[in-house]
Formats: structure tokens, C-alpha cells, sequence
């Protein structure tokens, strides 16, 4: 149990579709993280948010849309997707959004998603 | 370009030999460097880390070389386990950036026994 769950673990959806990724954090950090991570490519940062605010956004397209309602949960909602887009989708928590002295993140397990 | 570069996608390596694992990068103001792990269909867990005064760290049966000079660091597991088996993610940080890890690509170990 890393403290950080995420759902649903796979998902697969139409171009058309909009749909929701989750995840909680059950750690108390006060800093989330969505990454993707596309086949043979390394894990690539989409966004950061620090006591809710989002911090850093690495020039996501806007088909992606992140919500952080508060400090333990943070959502990716999805729309209009390509296929391109089929990525594994890891959310991430730390203590604090600026990672010095060699903080670690911890990550959820995961979603799988496929869009077709 | 990456800046954290893993170039062996895999590595086999026997039941109770030493895995070394390798990563390289380009940016010389890099802070700290971790390792990461990661079981099929599970996210990635820390495993260690060094910052970047130092030159070794040791935990366990886990050491991290650092050679600044080469800029290049690595990760030694003796003795290697079957459990061992899994991806290892080499990751570094920006203090001054620092809102982020920046990942290789990984490299998968499979320890036989």
C-alpha cells in the first residue's frame, strides 16, 4: 500500500468520450502529480498542484483538464482524446511541491487507458 | 532531449551475481538523483538516493555510484534476488527548479534463478 490509489485502474475510450481519472492521497502531502508514461518513452510531467494551486503545467494540450479540489485528491478529466493519447497515467504526492534534498514521490498504481 | 539517459533497455543477470545498472545525463546542476522501481502494475517506489556532493550510497544490498566527472551514476544490487526483477528508473532533480523528478526510461532487470 503506497498511500495513493487511483481509479479506475484501466479505461478504455472513444475520441468522442469524456471521462475522469482519479486519484487520493491518504499521506497528508501537500503536493500531487500527474505523469504519463507512453510506451518507451520516459515518465513525462503533465501537472503539478501545491495546496491546490497548480503549480507547473508542461504544456498539456488543453483536451486535458486537471482539478484539485483539495490537498488529497486530484482528478484528470478527459475530452475529445486521440489515440495517441493511450498512456499509462501515474498520479504522484510529496510532501512539498519543491522536491529538495532528494524528496521522494510516491506514486499510485496507475490507469491504463486506452483510447480507440 | 533527455536529460536522463538510460541506454540498456534490459539486463539479465543470475541468482546471487552482481546487477549493475546504469544511467547517464547531461545537466551538471543536477541535485540529487534517485533510483525508483517499478512492478508490473504498480506505480514506481523510491529505493535510493544520492545527492550530488557525495559519490556513493549505500543501503542494504543497494549501492549508487555517482561519477560527476562522467556524469554518469549507477546502481549496484548484491546479491541480486529474483524478487529484484522489475523496472529500475534512474531520476534526477532541480533544486532550483525542483517541482519535479525528470525520468530515464528505464531499464528492466530479470534476475534468474
Amino acid at each position: 500500500e503506497t498511500g495513493v490509489t487511483q481509479t479506475p485502474r484501466h479505461l478504455v475510450m472513444g475520441m468522442t468520450n469524456k471521462k475522469s481519472l482519479k486519484c487520493e492521497q491518504h499521506l497528508g502531502h501537500n503536493a500531487m502529480y500527474w505523469y504519463k508514461q507512453s510506451a518507451k518513452k520516459p515518465l513525462e510531467l503533465m501537472f503539478v498542484y501545491s495546496l491546490e494551486e497548480r503549480v507547473e503545467n508542461n504544456s498539456v494540450p488543453s483536451r486535458f483538464s486537471p482539478e484539485c479540489p483539495n490537498s488529497s485528491h486530484l482528478f484528470l478529466h478527459l475530452h475529445t482524446l486521440q489515440p495517441e493519447d493511450s498512456a499509462l497515467y501515474l498520479c504522484a504526492s510529496s510532501q512539498d511541491s519543491r522536491l529538495a534534498g532528494g524528496d521522494e514521490q510516491f506514486f499510485g498504481p496507475g490507469t491504463r487507458l486506452t483510447v480507440l | 532531449d533527455q536529460q536522463v539517459k538510460q541506454n540498456s533497455p534490459s539486463l539479465s543477470v543470475q541468482e546471487g551475481r552482481i546487477s549493475i545498472l546504469n544511467c547517464d545525463y547531461t545537466n551538471s546542476m543536477f541535485d540529487y538523483f534517485l533510483w525508483y522501481k517499478k512492478y508490473p502494475a504498480e506505480g514506481p517506489t523510491f529505493l535510493i538516493s544520492i545527492s550530488s556532493i557525495k559519490d556513493k550510497n549505500e543501503d542494504g544490498r543497494f549501492t549508487v555510484f555517482l561519477n560527476k566527472s562522467a556524469k554518469h551514476l549507477s546502481l549496484h544490487i548484491v546479491p541480486s534476488q529474483p524478487g529484484d526483477s522489475a523496472v529500475y528508473f534512474c531520476a534526477a532533480i532541480l533544486n532550483q527548479a525542483g517541482t519535479a523528478l525528470i525520468f530515464g526510461k528505464g531499464t528492466t532487470l530479470s534476475v534468474s534463478s
